[in-house]
C-alpha cells in the first residue's frame, strides 16, 4: 500500500498571501488530521476530519482552515500568511477517528512551509 | 482530560548504552499508549503502541516500552543504542472517552560515538 502522500513537499510564499496544501491518505482510511511543527511550540494538532466532517478543533486562528472530500483527501488551507506560520504541516491518517481507538495514524513526509 | 509529559527534551547515550526515554500519561480510564519516532525532515512514524493486550510492548528496530498502571507510565527502551537512533521521540496517548490523541512534546535523542 501506498503511504500518505502530501504535496508539495516545499512551499515559499510572502505574508499576506494564501496557501493550500494536499493529503492523500492510505487508501481505506477514512480520518485525516493535520498538525503544525515548529521548533519553538512542537507539535500542534490543527484539526481532524473523518468521513467529510470536522471532528475536532485545535487552537488555531481562523485563517487556518481544512476540508476533505469523499474520497477522503483533505486539502488544508491558511490565508492571510504570518511570518509565523512558517512550519513543517503534517498530515496522518488512520483507519478510524483517533481518540475513542487504539487506531494509530499514519504520517506523511510534511509540507516545509516558508513566510517571508 | 488525557495528557502526556516526556522528562527530557533531549538525552545523549552513548553508542552501545541503554537507551531510556521517559513517558508519564494522564487519564481517567484505561488509556491507549503510542511511541512514534522522527528522523530529520520526515514524518512520524510508529514505534509500538499499547492497547492493554500485554503490558510489554515490543516495537520495531529493537524499542519495547513497559506499561505500568500504578506509576502511569509507558517509558521507551533499548537494550543498546545505535547511531541510526537518533532522531525525535514523541509518546501519545489516547483513550474511548476523549475524542482526540494527545502528543507529547517530544524528546531528541542524541547518540556519541
Amino acid at each position: 500500500k501506498a503511504g500518505v502522500t502530501q504535496t508539495p513537499r516545499y512551499l515559499i510564499k510572502t505574508r499576506g498571501q494564501q496557501v493550500t496544501l494536499s493529503c492523500s491518505p492510505i487508501s481505506g482510511h477514512r480520518s485525516v488530521s493535520w498538525y503544525q511543527q515548529t521548533p519553538g511550540q512542537g507539535l500542534q494538532f490543527l484539526f481532524e476530519y473523518f468521513s467529510e466532517t470536522q471532528r475536532n478543533k485545535g487552537n488555531f486562528p481562523g485563517r487556518f482552515s481544512g476540508r476533505q472530500f469523499s474520497n477522503s483527501r483533505s486539502e488544508m488551507n491558511v490565508s492571510t500568511l504570518e511570518l509565523g506560520d512558517s512550519a513543517l504541516y503534517l498530515c496522518a491518517s488512520s483507519l478510524g477517528p483517533s481518540g475513542r481507538s487504539s487506531y494509530e495514524q499514519y504520517f506523511g513526509p510534511g509540507t516545509r512551509l516558508t513566510v517571508t | 482530560a488525557q495528557s502526556v509529559t516526556q522528562l527530557g527534551s533531549h538525552v545523549s547515550v552513548s553508542e552501545g548504552a541503554l537507551v531510556l526515554l521517559r513517558c508519564n500519561y494522564s487519564s481517567s480510564v484505561p488509556p491507549y499508549l503510542f511511541w512514534y519516532v522522527q528522523y530529520p525532515n520526515q514524518g512520524l512514524q510508529l514505534l509500538l503502541k499499547y492497547t492493554s493486550a500485554a503490558t510489554l510492548v515490543k516495537g520495531i528496530n529493537g524499542f519495547e516500552a513497559e506499561f505500568k498502571k500504578s506509576e502511569t507510565s509507558f517509558h521507551l527502551t533499548k537494550p543498546s543504542a545505535h547511531m541510526s537512533d537518533a532522531a525525535e521521540y514523541f509518546c501519545a496517548v489516547s483513550d474511548d472517552r476523549d475524542d482526540k490523541i494527545i502528543f507529547g512534546k517530544g524528546t531528541r535523542l542524541h547518540i556519541l560515538p
